[in-house]
């Protein structure tokens, strides 16, 4: 069974930085893209970036990119998410999710329960 | 970066009711690469259409999809109380991978 587990919620401090993690298992953890995606109310969900375990290679979103870092661990089947610098408007659910496909048919097709981070003075 | 805009924003209807929710493209886009997603409140969303017209494993077949080129549509044949939640679409895009995501359209019990 694919499944991906993440992390527990957290509160932090503006400019204090976080990490949190998302393990995979079921699955050839190194041949599938992984892929962050950012959740708030009024901005609904936001692709933040994806790596492939097996090479580390990584693309951001331009509007995500310099302000997070993605990582992995291959020896551990898990994919990372950095902030920094926190700000209030960082307060969201982070997910991460597979890309997955079939027959050259690629979507999202599991996600991980998601990350709470709360960002408050 | 192709934008997705669904439409209706809500949709209030009724159990047993027919569905229809809508993605349009900014511009023409793979339907190899066009999905929709399902969230409940407190729940991660859950893949049910890939492809554009391809059920996800385990997903009821009251649920299917269609559409080419900018507009895309996922039909909920008749609706069931479990239905009531948020959908939405999501494009994938090569060279380099990347997502997009459309708005969301919240279905709501009438």
């Amino acid at each position: 069974e694919v499944q991906l587990v993440q992390s527990g919620g957290e509160v932090k401090k503006p400019g204090e930085s976080l990490k949190i993690s998302c393990k995979g298992s079921g699955y050839s953890f190194n041949g599938y893209w992984s892929a962050w995606v950012r959740q708030t109310p009024g901005k609904g969900l936001e692709w933040m970036g994806i790596i492939f375990p097996e090479d580390s290679r990584i693309t951001y979103h331009p509007s995500f990119q310099g302000q997070v870092t993605i990582s992995v661990d291959k020896s551990i089947t898990t994919t990372y998410l950095q902030l920094t610098s926190l700000k209030a408007s960082d307060t969201a659910i982070y997910y991460c999710a597979r890309l997955g496909a079939v027959g050259g048919k690629e979507a999202l097709d599991y996600w991980g329960q998601g990350t709470l981070v709360t960002v408050s003075s | 970066e192709i934008v997705l805009t669904q439409y209706p924003g809500t949709l209030s209807l009724s159990p047993g009711e027919r569905a229809t929710l809508s993605c349009r493209a900014s511009q023409s886009i793979n339907g190899n690469y066009l999905a929709w997603h399902q969230q409940k409140p407190g729940q991660p969303p859950r893949l049910l259409i890939f492809g554009a017209s391809n059920r996800a494993t385990g997903i009821p077949d009251r649920f299917s999809g269609s559409g080419s080129g900018t507009d895309f549509i996922l039909t909920i044949s008749r609706l069931e109380p479990e239905d009531f939640a948020v959908y939405y679409c999501q494009q994938f895009y090569n060279s380099p991978p990347g997502f997009s995501f459309g708005q969301g359209t919240k279905l709501e019990i009438k």
